[in-house]
């Protein structure tokens, strides 16, 4: 079945450095593929997606290519905040799935000042 | 002109009760959800709505009873609560299954 792995967390930057979250993905078909973030007490958020194999998305500073011929999706910014510390989810939708979306189990980011 | 709106936010109950979570959405779209996140963020998809129709209904006690009387709304009703039911429960929207969600701002349900 379809699944999402990413990276354990946490993940602890100074603010200004460089972020990487790995994504990598099982999936039977040719899913879209999305990057949610979740702010303290808050619901997710949508931060970018993509839905074919070579798209970029992006969205404030975060960035994130869909690899095809590696599974993967990883998210990335060149100098985050402070205010960027969140949980950030991978996700993915296929038809072979149902199109139901499948979420990793979360990357926790702080950032400190 | 908040998009998914759930109430309560907060729920402290004690073992045993009968409780109902409200989710409404106004942003026009056909297809519902119920997700479970425990302590470590995980987020479990727990039931799916589209155009007032089950069409995901993952493997959950049947103690969880959603009902949907519209398109704009999801219930979820849980009956005898435990204390492994204490988490957030989110409500999302979407225009159809395979697109983006929209996310409710959660309701943490804690279970004494």
């Amino acid at each position: 079945g379809n699944s999402v792995t990413q990276m354990e967390g946490p993940v602890t930057l100074s603010e200004e450095a460089f972020l990487t979250i790995n994504c990598t993905y099982t999936a039977t078909g040719y899913p879209s593929l999305f990057w949610y973030v979740q702010y303290p007490g808050e619901g997710l958020q949508l931060l970018l997606k993509a839905t074919k194999a070579d798209d970029k998305g992006s969205n404030k500073g975060f960035e994130a290519t869909y690899r095809k011929e590696t599974t993967s999706f990883h998210l990335e910014k060149g100098s985050v905040q402070v205010s960027d510390s969140a949980v950030y989810f991978c996700a993915l939708s296929d038809r072979g799935g149902g199109f139901k979306t499948i979420f990793g189990a979360g990357t926790r980011l702080f950032v400190k000042a | 002109d908040t998009a998914v709106s759930q109430t309560p936010k907060y729920l402290v109950t004690q073992m045993g009760n009968d409780k109902s979570i409200k989710c409404e959405q106004n942003l026009g779209h056909d297809t519902m959800y119920w997700y479970k996140q425990d302590s470590k963020k995980f987020l479990k998809i727990m039931f799916s709505y589209n155009n007032k129709e089950l069409i995901i209904n993952e493997t959950v006690p049947n103690r969880f009873s959603p009902k949907s009387p519209d398109k704009a709304h999801l219930n979820l009703h849980i009956n005898s609560l435990e204390l492994g039911d204490s988490a957030v429960y989110f409500c999302a929207s979407s225009q159809d299954l395979s697109i983006e969600q929209f996310f409710g701002p959660g309701t943490r349900l804690t279970v004494l």
